[in-house]
This record gives structure tokens, sequence and C-alpha cells, in this order.
């Protein structure tokens, strides 16, 4: 089976601009989460999409937006780039059915904002 | 408040040794736990995951106890090698089913020298 992948891998933008990122979720997996990874924070959790619906949300601003697509695909939105948006974004998918699944992650898209 | 501790410091040992990682965290509980191992510049990989009614989880190599009284989990490599160099991070799957999310730990950097 393919993995997760997410596009771009790598993305320079300017503060105050938005950027979409995308992420294909292994074929099956009905759940998509979103993860911002920073040196200081770590790796923290964004929010999840089931079946197109958002399941559950991490603690960012209203800035940070997402949504899934029939076929389990998942985009995320960044609105009004700010420097300290510049992270790691990682994808994960899972069968997301009950409890105790693991997650796949993609290898990321790496944001740098200036 | 919540959180989950891992040792910041690197962990360095020699091939052959055992490693030890730990993961201690305060006013969560969870249902099950997990711990991933993550490359640089690549995405968490799933090792293992353990139910808070487990005590104890093995997997080649792999070993990790889960402590609810002591809110405490340990990892362990056995015969560690070169190649388990990276980082390994704790999460906490945590929410009610359907709800749940994993809350991760900021990660233990393990060296393994030859």
């Amino acid at each position: 089976k393919a993995g997760v992948t997410q596009t771009p891998r790598y993305l320079i933008k300017t503060r105050g601009q938005q950027v979409t990122l995308s992420c294909s979720p292994i074929s099956g997996h009905r759940s998509v989460s979103w993860y911002q990874q920073t040196p200081g924070q770590g790796l923290q959790f964004l929010f999840e999409y089931f079946s197109e619906t958002q399941r559950n949300k991490g603690n960012f601003p209203g800035r940070f937006s997402g949504r899934q697509f029939s076929n389990s695909r998942s985009e995320m939105n960044v609105s009004t780039l700010e420097l300290g948006d510049s992270a790691l974004y990682l994808c994960a998918s899972s069968n997301g059915q009950g409890r105790a699944y693991e997650q796949y992650f993609g290898p990321g898209t790496r944001l740098t904002v200036t | 408040s919540q959180k989950i501790e891992q040792n910041s410091e690197a962990l360095n040992i020699q091939e052959g040794k055992t490693a030890t990682l730990t993961c201690n965290y305060t006013n969560y509980s969870p249902a099950y736990l997990q711990w991933y191992r993550q490359d640089p510049g690549r995405g968490p990989v799933f090792l293992l995951l353990i139910r808070e009614n487990e005590k104890e989880k093995r997997k080649e190599r792999l070993k990790v106890t889960f402590d609810t009284t002591l809110k405490q989990s340990l990892f362990h490599i056995t015969a560690s090698q070169p190649a388990d160099s990276a980082t390994y991070l704790c999460a906490l799957e945590v929410g009610n089913t359907g709800f749940q999310k994993l809350v991760f730990g900021t990660g233990t950097r393990l060296l393994v020298s030859p």
C-alpha cells in the first residue's frame, strides 16, 4: 500500500500571505489528522477529519483551518501567515474507528515564513 | 496543568546495551499510550501501543511498560544498534471514544555508538 503523501514538501511564504497544504491518506483510511511540529513546542495536534467532518480540534487560532474531501484527501489552510507559523506540518492517517489506532504519518511539509 | 515529560537531553549509549527512555505525565488519564520513532526530516513512525490495563508489551527488541499509578511509561530497546539512533516520542490517547486525540511528548533523542 502506498503511504501518506503530502504536497508540497517545502514552501516559503511571506508574512500576511496564506498557504494551502495537501495530504493524501493511505487507501481505505477515513481519518486524517494534522499536526504542527516546532523545536520549541514539539508535535502539536491541529485537527482531525473523519468522513469529511471535523471530529476534533486543538488549541490553534482560527487562521488554521482544514477540510476533507469525499475521497478522504485533506487540505489544511493557514491565512495571514505569521513568522511563528514556520514549522513542519505533518499529516497522519488512520482507519479512525474505535480506539487505540496507530497513526501513519506523511513526510511533512516544511513551511518557512519570512 | 497537563504535561507530558520526556528527557530533553539526548541519551547516549553503546551498541549492545539496553536503552531505557522515560515518559511521565500529569493531569491526564489516558486509556492508551503509544510510542513513535522519528528520524530527522521525516514523519514519526508508530512502534508500540499499550492499554491502561496492560502492564507490559513487547515487540522484538522493544518493550514498553505502563504504570497508571506512577503516571509513567518506560520504553526499552535491548541489544541496541546504531540504526536505533533517532528521536522517540511518547503519545497519550485522550478524550472520549470518537473524539480522542494524541498528545505527544517532546521526545528523547537516542544516540547509539558502535
